[in-house]
């Protein structure tokens, strides 16, 4: 069974801070995904990142895959309150279906 | 935005009971998922279906049945509902799948209490 662990499960900071989110697994995968889920609403897709080491930027959010295509990170640079959500990561598996991380709750207070 | 409704948006009712979720798009996607979304277990795929009446299952399809009659319909059913199928439970699409860029446009999610 493949699974993608994501760390830290929660986080709080303050306006301004920089912080880094952590999607892991042993397992390759093809490509990986990131979303961000606000209350109430279901996910929506941020990047999609298909080559190991690959590296994307999305305004102050920057995307990682690593080499082995077995994790990925997203750094985001003075964090606002409107980065306030859910942050999943999503891998595709040997079957062709998402995978999904255990997700990643960030809190940004002004 | 991609138009996916989800019908009821909230639910609840006592074990035992069947229970129907709808799923509607209108952007005549081929690909529709269910999944459920339970802390600390991110989104489990329960069903997916890539065409009119073929349908599979995924991860945790225990005790749910899916239907696609239509494009533009999916449906979740669970047959006897119990109180660890009280989740959120969200409807995706897409146009292909098996694509490495392939997106998923997600529903606004059902919130179901099974008590």
């Amino acid at each position: 069974t493949q699974l993608l662990e994501q760390s830290p499960q929660f986080l709080s900071i303050q306006e301004g801070e920089n912080l880094t989110v952590y999607c892991n697994s042993s397992s390759v995968f093809s490509s990986l995904q990131w979303y961000r889920q606000e209350p109430g609403e279901g996910p929506v897709l941020l990047v999609t990142v298909v080559t190991g080491g690959e590296v994307k930027k999305l305004k102050r959010l920057t995307f990682q895959f690593g080499d082995a295509r077995k994790d990925s990170s997203l750094h985001i640079t003075a964090a606002q309150p409107g980065d306030t959500g859910l942050y999943l990561c999503a891998g595709e598996g040997d079957t062709d279906k998402l995978i999904f991380g255990t997700g990643t709750r960030l809190q940004v207070f002004p | 935005d991609a138009g996916i409704t989800q019908s009821p948006r909230h639910k609840v009712t006592e074990t035992g009971t069947p229970v129907t979720l709808r799923c509607h798009q209108t952007e005549n996607h081929r690909y529709m998922y269910w999944y459920r979304q339970d802390p600390g277990h991110g989104l489990r795929l329960i069903h997916y279906s890539y065409g009119v009446k073929d349908t599979d299952k995924g991860e945790v399809s225990d005790g749910y049945s899916v239907s696609r009659s239509k494009t533009e319909d999916f449906l979740l059913t669970l047959e006897s509902a119990t109180s660890s199928q009280t989740s959120v439970y969200f409807c995706a699409i897409s146009e292909w799948s098996g694509r490495r860029t392939d997106t998923q446009y997600f529903g606004p999610g059902t919130r179901l209490t099974v008590l």
